[in-house]
């Protein structure tokens, strides 16, 4: 079973600084990884898509890598923001390609 | 536009109750997926609908749980006898491609938040 660990598991940053989130899966026959924002008492919002195939994904001020032969993405975000702050979650699929296997997330604050 | 839709918002049922969550995806979304989300936990996966047919309901924790989707859009996850341990948010996602989520990214409701007492 395709097993996602992500660290650490909570972090508080004062605003501005940059900062790294890491994920590590253990199978690397993957079609894709996703990373997720989940603020309180809401559902996931796709933040990044990476397919097996790409090496990263841009977005404004967030940047997701991928190296799949090694299980191992990061997601870098620039510049942080108060408005950053929530829970991200990374998410890789499975064997079947349907089911999507989650880390238990990091819980980010940014202070003002 | 309308993102995905799941009623209640919030459901307390006691102990031996049966349930039913219902999740309108985003219209002409083929893929279809319920997860379960225990506290502090990330979500685990139950099952998937491509339109209208279930291709996958290897994480549905027993026999008590059951998913339908008749028409190819709106689902209804039931749960018949609950039970304490089936206190969790239950989100539901939709995706465009019929690849599961493989090629475009899944969105998902606010979810629905179960308390069994």
């Amino acid at each position: 079973k395709q097993e996602v660990t992500q660290i650490p598991a909570a972090l508080s940053v004062p605003e501005g600084e940059n900062l790294v989130l890491n994920c590590s899966f253990t199978d690397s026959a993957i079609y894709n990884l996703q990373w997720f924002r989940q603020d309180p008492g809401k559902g996931l919002t796709s933040l990044l898509l990476i397919q097996s195939s790409q090496r990263e994904q841009t977005s404004g001020r967030l940047n997701a890598s991928l190296d799949k032969s090694s299980g191992r993405s990061t997601l870098y975000i620039a510049a942080s923001q108060p408005g950053d702050s929530a829970t991200y979650l990374c998410a890789v699929d499975s064997n079947s390609g349907y089911a999507l296997n989650f880390g238990k997330g990091t819980s980010l604050l940014v202070t003002p | 536009g309308a993102g995905v839709s799941q009623s209640p918002r919030y459901k307390v049922a006691k102990r031996g109750q049966d349930v039913a969550l219902r999740c309108d995806p985003i219209s002409g979304h083929v893929s279809l997926f319920w997860y379960q989300q225990a506290l502090g936990q990330g979500p685990e996966f139950l099952t998937y609908f491509q339109n209208e047919a279930q291709l996958d309901k290897s994480g549905l924790p027993s026999d008590r749980f059951f998913a339908e989707r008749p028409e190819g859009s709106v689902s209804t996850l039931k749960i018949q006898r609950t039970q304490q341990e089936d206190s969790a948010v239950y989100l539901c996602a939709s995706s465009l491609d019929a690849g599961g989520g493989v090629y475009s990214p899944l969105h998902f409701g606010n979810g629905t938040r179960l308390t069994v007492t």
